[in-house]
């Protein structure tokens, strides 16, 4: 069965204190591995898409890495506008649906 | 990226009554949508997939007499809740694949629903 496990549920961290999230999966036949950010009462943004182990994605202070298992997204020198709930989604072969995580939810302090 | 609406972004009900949520891709034509419930502090859950010209198929327990939805056109889906009651009310999100090689899915920015 496909399955998304993120990593930790909850982290509160310092400005500039860097960290990663964890998205672990069970999926037949990976299409695809989807970040997600979702700030309170409202859809989710697109952050990024990885294909196959060793692709790596970065955008501003992020950076998502991907393994046959798992992926991390590493957030370097956080600030408090980055504090939201993470995402992570699989897409398996022969469907458009996704399997969503639970999410962490990020905290940055000033 | 590529945009997704959704309308209304907020509604109030009585019990008994129906609500329509509309969700369009305003960039990009999409024959394949879909339909999402969050509850506070949850991830997404998948209700239905809806589908440019024909049925929407709907996830195990989802009630397709309850939450009934149509895909008139390219860019448009809607949702509409019958006779809803205040166990209805959550958070619905829809989202669209962009068409392009990723397929990435585009999520709308969600509609509250609150039913009295």
């Amino acid at each position: 069965e496909d399955q998304v496990t993120q990593s930790p549920e909850a982290l509160r961290l310092q400005e500039g204190e860097s960290s990663s999230l964890n998205c672990s999966y069970t999926v037949s036949g990976l299409r695809g591995l989807f970040w997600y950010r979702q700030d309170p009462g409202k859809g989710p943004e697109f952050l990024f898409t990885l294909y196959s182990a060793g692709e790596e994605k970065e955008k501003e202070r992020l950076k998502a890495t991907l393994t046959k298992k798992e992926s991390f997204l590493h957030i370097t020198a956080p600030k408090p506008e980055d504090s939201a709930t993470y995402l992570c989604a699989v897409r398996g072969s022969g469907t458009y649906k996704y399997i969503f995580g639970t999410g962490t939810r990020l905290k940055v302090l000033a | 990226g590529a945009v997704v609406s959704q309308h209304p972004s907020r509604v109030i009900c009585k019990s008994g009554t129906s609500v329509k949520i509309e969700c369009r891709s305003l960039d990009f034509q999409a024959t394949t949508m879909f339909w999402y419930r969050q509850f506070p502090k949850q991830s997404l859950m998948l209700m239905a997939t809806s589908n440019e010209g024909s049925k929407a198929t709907y996830e195990q327990g989802v009630e397709k007499d309850k939450f009934l939805i149509n895909h008139a056109s390219l860019t448009l889906s809607t949702l509409t809740v019958t006779s809803a009651h205040p166990e209805d009310s959550s958070f619905y999100i829809c989202s669209a694949p962009s068409g392009s090689r990723t397929d990435t899915q585009y999520f709308g920015p969600g509609t509250r629903l609150t039913v009295l």
